[in-house]
């Protein structure tokens, strides 16, 4: 079985400042984990992947997740938020390649001015 | 490549009635799962099709069904819609190096 849970339902951070985004995960066996972004009304982007390899994962628009097994968690990262960041993210975990996907609940990043 | 496609993008139907939903998958991909965003409950996981057989479901009434045609494109069906069937449909495509693709989605509104 898995399970994941964002820690966080809402983040509210200035624009210019870091973001934290929170993620723990429960699994029976290595997990393959993702964050993926949702602006409003769009469909799922994904952000970036840990597959066993690399720990720190670099993903797109300068977002980045440190996978760390004895914490089982997955926090995502961004040193300077911009408004476009403004979404809602999901952290995602997954057996395999080819199994379900199987989301945390979401956190809504709010980005003031 | 392209994407994964959805049609139609918005739906409307009246309690009661029957919705189908389209999706096609990467192109060359076999696998398509369907997930349902419902407000208030999240990303919940629908059906699974590969190689044209239904592989898993999640825990959705029988009334959710669907099907896989050769080509490797899905349909969605909902039977007896009911207002909480109201969401965002989205299809995703497992592609290459555990990533997966995501369609846009068809909001679905049953009124």
């Amino acid at each position: 079985a898995q399970s994941v849970t964002q820690l966080d339902s809402h983040v509210s951070v200035s624009e210019g400042t870091p973001v934290l985004l929170r993620c723990n995960y429960s699994s029976s066996y290595s997990p393959s984990l993702f964050w993926y972004v949702q602006h409003p009304n769009k469909g799922l982007q994904l952000l970036l992947k840990y597959t066993s390899a690399a720990t720190l994962v670099k993903g797109i628009n300068g977002f980045e997740a440190e996978f760390k097994k004895s914490e089982t968690s997955f926090h995502l990262t961004k040193p300077s938020a911009h408004m476009s960041d403004a979404a809602e993210y999901f952290c995602v975990v997954t057996k395999a390649a080819g199994n379900k996907l199987t989301f945390g609940g979401g956190t809504r990043v709010l980005v003031k001015p | 490549e392209a994407g994964v496609t959805q049609s139609p993008t918005h739906l409307i139907k009246t309690r009661g009635q029957q919705a189908t939903l389209r999706c096609s998958p990467i192109s060359g991909h076999t696998s398509v799962y369907w997930y349902q965003q419902a407000l208030g409950l999240g990303l919940q996981f629908l059906l699974w099709y590969d190689e044209g057989e239904e592989r898993n479901r999640g825990n959705f009434p029988p009334r959710f069904s669907g099907r896989q045609f050769p080509n490797y494109s899905s349909e969605l069906n909902v039977n007896a819609l009911e207002l909480e069937d109201s969401a965002l449909y989205l299809c995703a495509s497992p592609g290459q190096g555990y990533g997966y693709t995501f369609g846009s989605g068809t909001r679905l509104t049953v009124v």
